[in-house]
């Protein structure tokens, strides 16, 4: 149980061009979905908290209009890089928060986005 | 400002050499405390959630504590697949999760 996927695994991407990556609850429903962003050898870093059917939240410094997140149903959230420069190369988790548990995150596999 | 320690930052042991990783934190009251065990290239995977102090939980050669102020993720006679990255989070009464940075953990055969 508690089994959370993400698509794609990894990105690839012209700098300029926008990337989507969904993040999905297999098992369980999730009304509250967390984006981080892990720089090599680093600790993990909260990008923004999505929750079903309104706005996320955005941790501080990071660009909203930049890093668009929808959180349309309780089993999708989606991240959309947009206009990916070099520098928004990383390594994007998503977790999910299951409805019923309100304590414990369970983390996607993790999406690898290289801008060229 | 609620913080979150880990040590040591790197481990290395021999197979079977048992063990003991620390988390040390400071929140504005703790829901809940959890261990992850991450591999390279892969999403966190989840070990443990502990709520209040006194609490243990175990998994195969893994143990966890929780006290007032600190976790411990003991190891009994790990083994090379026991090899990787273990993370400590906690989730606070302001709903705000934050992580530690980790303890690289290489088990030698």
């Amino acid at each position: 149980g508690a089994v959370v996927s993400q698509h794609p695994s990894r990105v690839i991407c012209k700098s300029g061009t926008s990337v989507k990556i969904e993040c999905r609850s297999l098992d369980f429903q999730a009304t509250t979905m967390f984006w981080y962003r892990q720089f090599p050898k680093k600790s993990l870093m909260l990008m923004a908290t999505s929750n079903e059917g309104s706005k996320a939240t955005y941790e501080q410094g990071v660009e909203k209009d930049k890093f668009l997140i929808n959180h349309a149903s309780l089993t999708l959230s989606t991240l959309t890089v947009t206009s990916a420069h070099p520098e928004d190369s990383s390594f994007y988790i998503c977790s999910a928060r299951d409805s019923r548990d309100q304590e414990t995150q369970y983390f996607g596999p993790g999406t690898r986005l290289l801008v060229l | 400002e609620d913080q979150v320690t880990q040590s040591p930052e790197a481990l290395r042991l021999q197979e079977g050499e048992s063990s003991s990783l620390n988390c040390s934190y400071t929140v504005s009251g703790l829901r809940g405390l959890f261990w992850y065990r991450q591999d390279p290239g892969k999403g966190p995977e989840f070990l443990f959630t502990l709520y209040s102090a006194g609490e243990e939980k175990e998994k195969e050669r893994l143990k966890a504590t929780l006290t007032k102020k600190e976790s411990f993720l003991h190891i009994t006679a790990p083994k090379p697949e026991d090899s990787a990255t273990y993370l400590c989070a906690v989730h606070d009464n302001f709903n705000k999760f934050y992580f530690g940075s980790g303890t690289k953990l290489n088990v030698k055969p």
